[in-house]
Order: C-alpha cells, then structure tokens, then sequence
C-alpha cells in the first residue's frame, strides 16, 4: 500500500479565511479522493482529483468552495474556501492502489482537523 | 433507503469473544466491499476487502457476502479490547462509480 502524508495536521482558522489541504503519496497513483468526516459522523466524498483536468465534484460540493489541484500523479490539495464554522470538520485524503483505475481498494491519509471559529 | 446500511451500536461483547457485525447495501451491481476500523480521532484503515460470494479470512478477521441478500458481515474471533474501534462497511457503487460508506458500528470490547 501507499504511504500517505497530509499537512496540516489541523488547524483553527477564522470565518471567511481560506486554508489549502496538501496530500503526498510516496507513489504514482491514479485515483486520489478527497473526503470530509464531520463530528461523529461517516465520511462523504467531496471529490475525485483527475491528474491533468478538473476535478469531479459531488452532489452538494462546488469547484468555488473546494477548489482541487491535482499537477501530478503524487500531489494534490484541497482549498476550503471563504470558511464557516459548519465547515469544521476533518478532510481526509484518499488514494486508491492496485493499478485498476475503479474499485480498487482505497487508503486514507491521517486527516486534517479543521476548526473554523 | 440509505446505500449501505450499518446498525450504530455500540456492540457491546467480553473479551474473548465473537463480534459479528452486518452491513447491508441497496445497490444490486456493485462487485467490491471493504471493512474499515476507524480509531477515535484517527483515519480509516482497510482492514478486509471481499470481491465473491462466501467467506475470506484473515487471521481473527472473516468477511462473509451474500450477494443475493445484499449482506456484507465482518467477523472478529477472540476479540480485544485494542479491536474497541469503528467499524466502517464500504461498497464501490456500480453505478454511482464511487466508494459508499455505511455509517459505521462501534465495537466496545470488554476486558
């Protein structure tokens, strides 16, 4: 499997700011998730980062709020923007491995821990 | 109906024990199933996947799937208390294309 690290670990940012999520991974991969858990709850995609085009968002999630970059097949990040303290939550990294692009089994990052004050 | 259904618990047993925990989903294509234990304050971890109908073990852990009932089971033998965790039933979604996650069961094991 892959080892993933994301940066910040957490953070408390203040209302209206914006904070950019970074997620490595010490291999190519081609399918790389972003995810939020919020306070006692499962996880909900947010999007897929496509390496080479613009990521794909869920129902419910906008390329304004949550912008993604994804330069290449190691790197990507997640902005949250213009935050709201109901954006408090932890923002997990995801990438999936065994060379199918589909449903191969997916590993997190260590998560972010997002407080929006 | 959610996608994939868990009971929330928390699923209480004695050390030394069988946790058996259930996991149902909606979708009837879907191929690919995931078991992930889920530590307060840390990341998923995948712990079992299972693509065929039957059982896969490995070590204390044994996912069953019925795909005909759309049941997805992962058993723990002789449980610890250090399997105390979240457990989390994910299901790659044939047509959504995505990876679908239950709410999660939380496992307590006592000593």
């Amino acid at each position: 499997s892959a080892v993933i690290s994301q940066k910040p670990s957490r953070d408390i940012c203040q209302r209206g700011t914006s904070l950019t999520i970074q997620c490595q991974v010490d291999s190519q991969v081609t399918m790389m998730f972003w995810y939020r858990q919020q306070p006692g709850q499962s996880l909900t995609l947010i999007a897929t980062a496509n390496q080479g085009s613009e990521a794909t968002y869920e129902s419910g999630f906008v390329i304004d709020k949550f912008p993604i970059s994804r330069p290449n097949l190691t790197f990507s990040t997640l902005t949250v923007s213009n935050m709201s303290p109901e954006d408090s939550s932890i923002y997990l990294c995801s990438v999936a491995w065994g060379g199918r692009a589909t449903a191969d089994e997916q590993f997190f990052g260590p998560g972010t821990r997002l407080t929006v004050l | 109906q959610k996608e994939v259904e868990q009971n929330s618990g928390p699923l209480s047993v004695p050390e030394g024990a069988i946790a058996s925990l259930n996991c149902t989903y909606s979708d009837r294509g879907s191929q690919s199933f995931f078991w992930y234990r889920q530590y307060s304050g840390k990341s998923p971890e995948l712990i079992m996947f299972i693509y065929s109908n039957g059982d896969k073990e490995d070590g204390r852990f044994t996912a069953q799937l019925n795909k005909a009932s759309q049941y997805v089971s992962l058993l723990i033998r002789d449980s610890q208390p250090s399997d105390s965790a979240t457990y989390l039933c994910a299901v790659w979604g044939d047509s959504s294309y995505k990876l679908i996650f239950g709410s999660g069961t939380r496992l307590l094991v006592r000593p």
